[in-house]
């Protein structure tokens, strides 16, 4: 069974450009989760998706950050204009399940470094 | 929101149980409890979950008292190999805290 796929693994830009990261959660999961992880903290929930619908979106910043889930599929998060705090590891997870138990499967995560 | 207090840090050795204590005095009824493992560069991955008393799955053992205001992770006879950072989450909001960073010396 194919995992979760991000894309890209590594991004590097400038501070004040824009980025976009792409997710394809398992085949048939109905959640799927944005996080961001800044090095030596724990990961921190940015959005959180139940088929194409947005269930939390408490912690994103929503002045830069947007996403979406088209069609309850793959997501994409965008940045826009970065900022330096905003390098970090940003991980996609998804779930089969709709109610918040059970096992989050992750993607390896695409490191965006702003400069 | 359950609120989750662990070690920041702990040191074992090859072949020793480890144990990890999670405290979520404010966990509600329906909350279940759930152990992630991460390894450098790696997403998180799913260790365990329970509800009460005590789950065993191949991995590790999650010891959970009455009160349920605390669990703890049992890995027993670990490995360099265990050598991660360790989650502990409450309830239906998937929201990590710092975790405890656990190094396995030779």
């Amino acid at each position: 069974e194919a995992g979760v796929a991000q894309s890209p693994r590594y991004k590097i830009i400038e501070k004040r450009q824009s980025v976009a990261f792409w997710c394809n959660p398992i085949s048939g999961h109905a959640t799927l989760y944005w996080y961001q992880q800044i090095l030596g903290q724990g990961p921190k929930l940015l959005i959180q998706f139940q088929n194409n619908g947005v269930v939390d979106d408490s912690q994103l910043p929503k002045d830069r950050f947007s996403a979406e889930r088209l069609k309850g599929v793959d997501s994409t998060l965008k940045i826009q204009p970065a900022k330096l705090e905003d390098s970090a590891v940003y991980l996609c997870a998804s779930s089969p399940r709709t109610v918040n138990t059970g096992e989050l499967f992750f993607g390896e995560g695409s490191r965006l470094t702003v400069l | 929101l359950a609120k989750t207090t662990q070690p920041i840090s702990m040191d074992s050795y090859e072949g020793q149980e480890v144990n990890i204590t999670c405290s979520h005095n404010n966990i509600a009824t329906n909350d279940y409890i759930t152990w992630y493992q991460q390894f450098p560069s790696q997403g998180p991955r799913f260790i365990i979950q329970g509800y009460k008393t005590k789950v065993t799955n191949e991995v590790a053992s999650l010891f959970i008292p009455a009160d349920r205001k605390s669990s703890t992770l049992s890995l027993p006879r670990v490995s360099l190999s265990d050598t991660a950072v360790y989650y502990c989450l409450v309830g239906r909001v998937m929201r990590f805290g710092a975790g405890t960073r656990l190094t396995v010396k030779p």
